[in-house]
């Protein structure tokens, strides 16, 4: 059965300090990726996605992550945070043969601290 | 605006007691799916929907129902909610099963 790992419970950084934030997911297969950040009581909005082609990919408010299919991984970074990005950020992945079932990871608390 | 709408936001009930969440989208998507989210578990599907009459279960269906009448509706039913259903729940609606775009959530205590 697929799972997503996200190691990193929660994470506590001072403004400007750099951001990876660890995602693992078990599947043999050709996968999509997925990031979503929620912020406090709102709904998830999608930061970033992979479904082929170039393994950095670009989202938006300066976040980026990478596929790399031999560790089957696919980290968050961000080179500074602002105290905005205060939110709890969600891996997930679907099976490339079975898209309707999207698979979140427990997520990950971030707390940026002015 | 392009957007998915769930009512109610908030809801407190008893055990027992029949509820229906509703959820709605304008973006003539036909993939539809419900989500819970509890507290160190992340999202999980509850039922998806790739089209107005296909439905079908995902990790958690027990205790849910679904239906898909109409492309923008996706209504999640609650016919004998239990305390262990008190949770926050999302639709979510994408073209593709890929992307999907997430309503504001409705959470749910039940009592």
């Amino acid at each position: 059965a697929q799972s997503v790992s996200q190691h990193n419970h929660h994470v506590i950084l001072s403004e400007a300090a750099s951001l990876e934030l660890g995602c693992n997911y078990s599947y043999g297969g050709t996968v999509n990726l997925f990031w979503y950040v929620q912020y406090p009581g709102q709904h998830l909005q999608l930061l970033l996605k992979y479904f082929s082609g170039d393994p950095l990919v670009k989202g938006i408010k300066g976040f980026e992550a990478e596929f790399i299919k031999s560790k089957f991984s696919f980290n968050l970074r961000k080179p500074s945070v602002q105290w905005s990005d205060t939110a709890e950020y969600f891996c997930a992945v679907n099976a490339q043969s079975s898209a309707n079932k999207l698979i979140f990871g427990a997520g990950t608390r971030l707390a940026v601290h002015p | 605006e392009a957007q998915v709408t769930q009512n109610p936001r908030y809801l407190i009930t008893v055990t027992g007691k029949k509820l229906t969440v509703t959820c709605s989208q304008n973006m003539n998507h036909e993939y539809m799916s419900w989500y819970r989210q509890d507290p160190g578990l992340g999202l999980r599907q509850i039922y998806y929907s790739m089209n107005v009459e296909v439905t079908d279960k995902g990790d958690v269906p027990e205790g849910y129902k679904v239906s898909r009448k109409e492309k923008r509706n996706f209504p999640l039913i609650l016919e004998s909610p239990s305390p262990n259903q008190t949770s926050l729940y999302f639709c979510a609606s994408s073209l593709s099963g890929n992307e999907q775009y997430f309503g504001p959530g409705t959470r749910l205590t039940v009592t």
